[in-house]
């Protein structure tokens, strides 16, 4: 492990389901990532939170619903997905986002989420 | 916005060639340049990253380039081995920004 943790694995769910997406990371960053990885879009970006405020949704639908109640935990809370949101998530997070720094990425190994 | 361009999509060495895989950025202010791995059903992994005050970092067998006044960087692997098989994405960012990724490079490396 990487010092970021998501669970579940694999997820299937229907299209009228709830469940939620967690990711914890041990590193001390303050920044958290959801990116969504299908073959059409190999990392497209979801969410970007900062400090536990949310500082970026890239258009995204609104059955996807994140949550950050700390700077450890990034949560992804979904509800009447549709088959086409089937795809790879991937949580990511990163040390700093202050104006004279950056830093690359640490990725969770991702929930592999299917919607029958 | 950045935005990054990356190509090729697919590449495909023999085992012992290198391999060369090169990225565009658009936005003249990015500072950040990282490259991932990404094995099949493995997690992107940071494998080497370079800064805009330096024009080339070495780590083994994998090199990163970045030519600032053209906008473009490149990763280079000598030596090419079959675990070097992969996705590889590239990214750049500038300050707080966040990372833009390329779409990614499948490598398939040929015994």
């Amino acid at each position: 492990e990487t010092g970021v943790t998501q669970t579940p694995r694999h997820l299937v769910m229907g299209m009228t389901n709830k469940k939620s997406l967690k990711c914890e990371q041990h590193l001390g960053h303050n920044a958290m990532y959801w990116y969504k990885q299908s073959a059409k879009k190999p990392l497209e970006l979801m969410f970007v939170y900062s400090l536990e405020e949310r500082v970026e949704n890239n258009s995204v639908p609104s059955r996807f619903s994140p949550e950050c109640p700390n700077s450890s935990h990034l949560f992804l809370h979904l509800h009447t997905l549709q088959p086409e949101d089937s795809a790879l998530y991937l949580c990511a997070s990163s040390p700093s986002r202050s104006p004279t720094s950056n830093y690359g990425y640490t990725f969770g190994s991702g929930t592999r989420l299917t919607v029958v | 916005g950045e935005n990054v361009e990356q190509h090729p999509s697919t590449l495909s060495v023999q085992e012992g060639d290198s391999a060369v895989i090169k990225c565009t950025y658009s936005d003249s202010a990015s500072n950040y340049f990282p490259w991932y791995k990404q094995e099949l059903g493995k997690r992107p992994q940071l494998i080497i990253d370079i800064r805009s005050n330096v024009g080339e970092k070495k780590d083994q067998r994998i090199a990163v380039t970045l030519n600032k006044t053209a906008k473009h960087f490149s990763l280079h692997i000598t030596e090419t081995q079959p675990e070097d098989s992969a996705v590889y994405f590239c990214a750049a960012s500038r300050g707080a920004q966040k990372l833009v990724f390329g779409q990614g490079t499948r490598l398939t490396i040929n015994p």
